[in-house]
Parts: C-alpha cells; structure tokens; sequence
C-alpha cells in the first residue's frame, strides 16, 4: 500500500538555525498538510498546499515558516530561525483529490528537537 | 470556531472487552466529517473510522464503530474484542469541506492482557 514517507526522522538543532522538514506525498495526490504535535498535547494544524500555494495556515504558520515543493515530488517544510518552543513532532499529510472528507494519509513524522 | 473535545485522557481496557472512548464537537455546519484515528507508540497516525454527517447510520470497521449523534454532536468509538494491537492515543478529528482538520487532545487507551 502507497505510504508518505517524512525525512528525517529526527532533527536535532541549535536555536536560531534554520531546518528543512521533507515529505514525499502518495504518487498522484493533490493536497498537502502539515501538521505538529507537541508533546503530550494535541495535533496542531499549520497549513494545506494545493496546486503549488498555500490554501489555508493556521495562526502558528508565521513568517519563520514556509513551505514549497522544489522538484514536483517532495513537499517541504522550512522552519528559517528556529526556537525552542519549534520543539515537537512534525506530521506531514496528503490526499488524493482534495475532496470533502477525503482521508488525509498521515507520515510517521519528523521529530524536531531545538536546543 | 469548530473545536473537538475528547474529555478521557486515558481509558484502560481488559483483552476481550469492549471499551467506549467519547468525543464531542462543536460546529455550526450541518455537513462535515468526523474521523477517529489511531496513533501507536511508532507515531504514525492511521485512520480507524470516518463518518460523514449527512449519514445517520453509524460507521462500522471490523472491531471498530461509532455511535454518531449529530443533535448532541457527540461522536464515540467503541472497540469490541479489544486486543492488545489497539494499545494507543486515540484521536478524535472534524474536517469541514477540504479545510484543515481539527483534532481533540485524545485519549491513551491501555489493553491489559
């Protein structure tokens, strides 16, 4: 069965240094997430990706972040000048057409650890 | 603003038994969709059961299904035959259209052999 597959697996880094989340989404799905988990608290949302822009980002997606997808496979995200409370794991997802109630297929996530 | 409350941090269940983790909602949306998903200690969260809000009848998967209540906005999972696999954060999830989904803060279900 077609996976996301997320890299790395574990990122550890200074403050202030800046970090490159990967994700490589099902082949031929349309609409990407990222997500964070903090530990010991919920899912977070951070923003949908479509058709090479942003659909939507929750109010944590701030001017640090941004996302792209560089050579039409990978879907990326950018953390520029990180800080310790970026500490948590980061999910990507991905759906195929990006229908109502579509189910989003979750990464086994990057953990990211900001000394 | 649509929120997901799951009001069991924790839920311990024998092997064989059933056990019933609750989620409730909060919408002014009349269609949507509700998902519970699973997330073992290797993190990676898979999808157990989806219900879409314009169907009444309650969702089943094999050992898994719900009890969708859209008046109380109240959506349960109940796993019958628990075996020891189903050991893992549990979390509640709404999605509106293709938006973002929102989860709940989950509950740790425990299977005691």
């Amino acid at each position: 069965e077609p996976e996301v597959t997320q890299t790395p697996s574990h990122q550890v880094t200074q403050m202030g240094q800046e970090v490159i989340l990967r994700c490589v989404p099902i082949s031929n799905h349309l609409y990407f997430y990222w997500y964070r988990q903090i530990l010991g608290q919920k899912v977070e949302f951070l923003v949908s990706f479509y058709n090479n822009e942003i659909s939507e980002k929750s109010e944590i997606f701030d001017d640090q972040f941004s996302v792209e997808r560089p050579d039409g496979s990978n879907f990326t995200l950018k953390i520029r000048s990180t800080k310790l409370e970026d500490s948590a794991m980061y999910f990507c997802a991905t759906v195929a057409s990006g229908g109502a109630g579509e189910t989003q297929y979750f990464g086994p996530g990057t953990r990211l650890l900001v000394l | 603003a649509q929120t997901v409350t799951q009001s069991q941090p924790e839920m311990s269940v024998q092997e064989a038994e059933t056990v019933t983790l609750s989620c409730t909602y909060d919408t002014s949306e009349s269609d949507y969709y509700l998902f519970w998903y699973k997330q073992p200690p290797s993190r990676q969260m898979i999808l157990v059961i989806r219900q879409e809000a314009y169907k009444q009848q309650n969702a089943t998967e094999n050992r898994f299904s719900v009890n969708f209540q859209k008046a109380a906005k109240s959506f349960s999972l109940k796993i019958s035959d628990s075996q020891l696999g189903d050991a893992a954060m549990y979390f509640c999830a709404y999605q509106y259209n293709n938006n973002d989904m929102r989860f709940g803060a989950g509950t740790r279900l425990t299977v005691k052999p």
